[in-house]
């Protein structure tokens, strides 16, 4: 099973939005709404920021939002702060004989 | 509170197995839609699913790791172990364990150990 496709890197000025495209197929992102996406601060361990494709748990800022058309899920941070410099990855269901298929993951820069 | 904690060794040699211990609290792996898997992140590189063991003993693995991977669970001890056959210096990475809950939050991992470094070397 292929990773998923990130960009390898985005970025954006403080205050403007970003957009991290996920592409995968339809045995994966496409045939499931089960798109979750994970930020890293280097050195740290991953959260979740988004999961069933549009879902913020508790504490997530609303700035962050998801999204899907067809096989490409995408997160969106709006409103760009320091602090969401990061390295950022998505992640599928894949079927039952592959639970979860991780993206290649995007580095996220605040210019 | 859900807390998850590795442990394990920090250096294996080649062809050596390699056991990993994820020791939780704040739940219980005997409620139903609760699961604990294991991924792991080579240095610099991105995240790969290993494992993923239910509160109804289920068992998944990643295809491309199946015949070396078995994970296990001891609910009253609140532990989850996973074992890795015929390591590799390929498989140097850090490992993480971390929560799932299918009938809250689907697909996906919510609450993740610290992870630990494993290193395969002679």
């Amino acid at each position: 099973q292929s990773a998923l496709t990130q960009p390898p890197s985005a970025s954006g000025s403080p205050g403007q939005s970003v957009t991290i495209s996920c592409t995968g197929t339809s045995s994966d992102v496409g045939g499931y709404n089960y798109v979750s996406w994970y930020q890293q601060h280097p050195g740290k361990v991953p959260k979740l920021m988004i999961y069933e494709v549009n879902k913020r748990p508790s504490g997530v800022p609303d700035r962050f939002s998801g999204s899907k058309s067809g096989n490409t899920a995408s997160l969106t941070v709006s409103g760009l702060q320091a602090e969401d410099e990061a390295d950022y990855y998505c992640s599928s269901y894949a079927g039952s004989n592959n639970l979860f298929v991780f993206g290649s993951g995007t580095k996220v820069t605040v210019l | 509170q859900i807390t998850l904690k590795e442990s394990g060794p920090t250096l294996v040699r080649p062809t050596q197995t390699l056991t990993l211990t994820c020791t939780f609290s704040g739940y219980s792996l005997s409620t139903s839609g609760v699961g604990v898997g294991w991924i792991r992140q080579p240095p610099g590189k991105a995240l790969e699913w290993l494992a993923l063991i239910y509160w109804d003993d289920d068992k998944r693995y990643s295809p491309s790791l199946k015949s070396r991977l078995t994970i296990t669970k001891d609910t009253s001890k609140k532990q989850v172990v996973l074992t890795m056959t015929t390591m590799d210096p390929v498989d140097t990475a850090t490992y993480y364990c971390a929560h799932s809950h299918y009938y809250n939050g689907g697909y996906a991992f919510d609450v993740w150990g610290q992870g630990t470094m494993v290193i395969a070397s002679s």
